[in-house]
């Protein structure tokens, strides 16, 4: 297993465009999540999975975000109608109900950056 | 609403000194708090967690204090070296995880 992949790692678009980004998660992990980073801030949560169940979503995901995990495998994170405050770095992480640790260890993708013109 | 905060955006130690990174939290339901440590390019990768019942975890080089009274918890890198020179992230555990916006560690040769 290659880790979580995220793919494209860059999307350049203009204003009023569609864009969607692809998360690959760890095979056996069965949470999915998606932050968005901006510079200088930490990751900010946006939505997350359970297999394909989409357990919890941010009010930072205005209805322009659509995200789906069909098969509770891959996931997909669609923006309509970009606007240039979307521009940011978008993470996708996968995890697995809870380590031996007990704590929800997230791995990450390595990001798919979006920028609006 | 930023439920975990990093007041300091950066930090520069010398090499072999001890480097603490400091975080505060608003919400007591939290159950985990976890260090994250990323590189340019890259996604943040885990470093070090502790349960909110502890009041410290240890892992080599790394310690992690919580003061659940305080809402506050720390991560000690003793010896600090230059490849730990990387943003460092606060994150809390409950239903999801929320970030602090991150320290910038500076470890000079």
């Amino acid at each position: 297993d290659t880790g979580v992949s995220q793919d494209p790692r860059h999307k350049i678009t203009k204003r009023g465009q569609n864009v969607t980004f692809r998360c690959d998660p760890i095979s056996e992990h069965n949470r999915l999540y998606w932050y968005r980073q901006t510079l200088g801030q930490g990751p900010e949560f946006l939505t997350y999975f359970q297999n394909e169940a989409q357990l919890e979503k941010s009010r930072l995901l205005s209805d322009r975000f659509s995200a789906e995990r069909p098969k509770g495998s891959f996931s997909t994170l669609e923006i309509q109608r970009t606007e240039q405050g979307d521009s940011a770095m978008y993470l996708c992480a996968s995890s697995s109900a809870a380590g031996i640790s007990g704590a929800n260890v997230l791995t990450f993708g390595a990001g798919s950056r979006l920028t609006v013109l | 609403d930023q439920q975990v905060k990093q007041n300091s955006p950066s930090l520069s130690v010398q090499e072999g000194r001890i480097s603490i990174l400091n975080c505060d939290y608003t919400n007591s339901m939290f159950d985990y708090f976890l260090w994250y440590k990323k590189y340019p390019a890259e996604g943040p990768t885990f470093l070090i967690s502790i349960s909110s019942i502890k009041d410290k975890n240890e892992d080599g080089r790394f310690t992690v204090f919580l003061n659940k009274s305080a809402k506050h918890l720390s991560l000690h890198i003793v010896p600090s070296q230059p490849g730990d020179s990387a943003v460092y992230f606060c994150a809390a555990s409950g239903d999801d995880m929320r970030f602090g916006a991150g320290t910038r560690l500076t470890v000079k040769p």
